[in-house]
């Protein structure tokens, strides 16, 4: 069973740090692996979609990596500012799934000024 | 070029009714999920519609979970003789094309509270 851990739970950083939020998964047999952003009371917001055969991706100050056969992923968050404090959470698509997402409990980011 | 909405966003029932929660999902998409997120955890998968077929229903915790989407494109959620448990929030995200490698874009959510 596919099981998707993130480490740490929660981390606070002064503004301007560069930062590393990490995501393991269990089963290497993925299609893809998403990076979400969810705010207190809000949605998720999709951050970053890594298929299974790309190494990263790259957004704004947001990169992703992945790494398959090791069942890792990492969000770095460069030059980290206020509006970045959030929820983040990884997530995979198994395969042969219809696509549905399982999900770690997420980091709670918080960034101080 | 509306997001997925849901309605209601909060919703207090008594234990013991019955509740529906509706998802409009982007016009067009194909993929329908539904996840329910208990405070503190991870979004947990409830089922997936394509079009109006329901093709996964193995999250679903009980027979008290129902879904439909009967013209393949808005989607309630029921849930029947609501118990305290079901507190969570309850998020719906819509994929196109329908394929599982697609890219999911979800709703604000809708916050029920059991009591």
């Amino acid at each position: 069973k596919q099981e998707v851990t993130q480490i740490p739970a929660a981390l606070s950083v002064p503004e301007g740090e560069n930062l590393v939020l990490n995501c393991s998964f269990t089963d290497s047999a993925i299609y893809n692996l998403q990076w979400f952003r969810q705010d207190p009371g809000k949605g998720l917001t999709s951050l970053l979609l890594i298929q299974s055969s790309q190494r990263e991706q790259t957004s704004g100050r947001l990169n992703a990596s992945l790494d398959k056969s090791s069942g890792r992923s990492t969000l770095y968050i460069a030059a980290s500012q206020p509006g970045d404090s959030a929820t983040y959470l990884c997530a995979v698509t198994p395969r042969g799934s219809q696509g549905n997402l399982i999900f770690g409990k997420g980091t709670k980011l918080s960034v101080k000024p | 070029g509306a997001g997925v909405s849901q309605s209601p966003r909060y919703k207090v029932a008594k234990r013991g009714q019955d509740v529906a929660l509706r998802c409009d999902p982007i016009s067009g998409h194909v993929s329908l999920f539904w996840y329910q997120q208990a405070l503190g955890q991870g979004p947990e998968f409830l089922t997936y519609f394509q079009n109006e077929a329901q093709l996964d229903k193995s999250g679903l915790p009980s027979d008290r979970f129902f879904a439909e989407r009967p013209e393949g494109s808005v989607s309630t959620l029921k849930i029947q003789r609501t118990q305290q448990e079901d507190s969570a929030v309850y998020l719906c995200a819509s994929s196109y094309p329908g394929t599982a490698k697609s890219e999911q874009y979800f709703g604000p959510g809708t916050r029920l509270t059991v009591t």
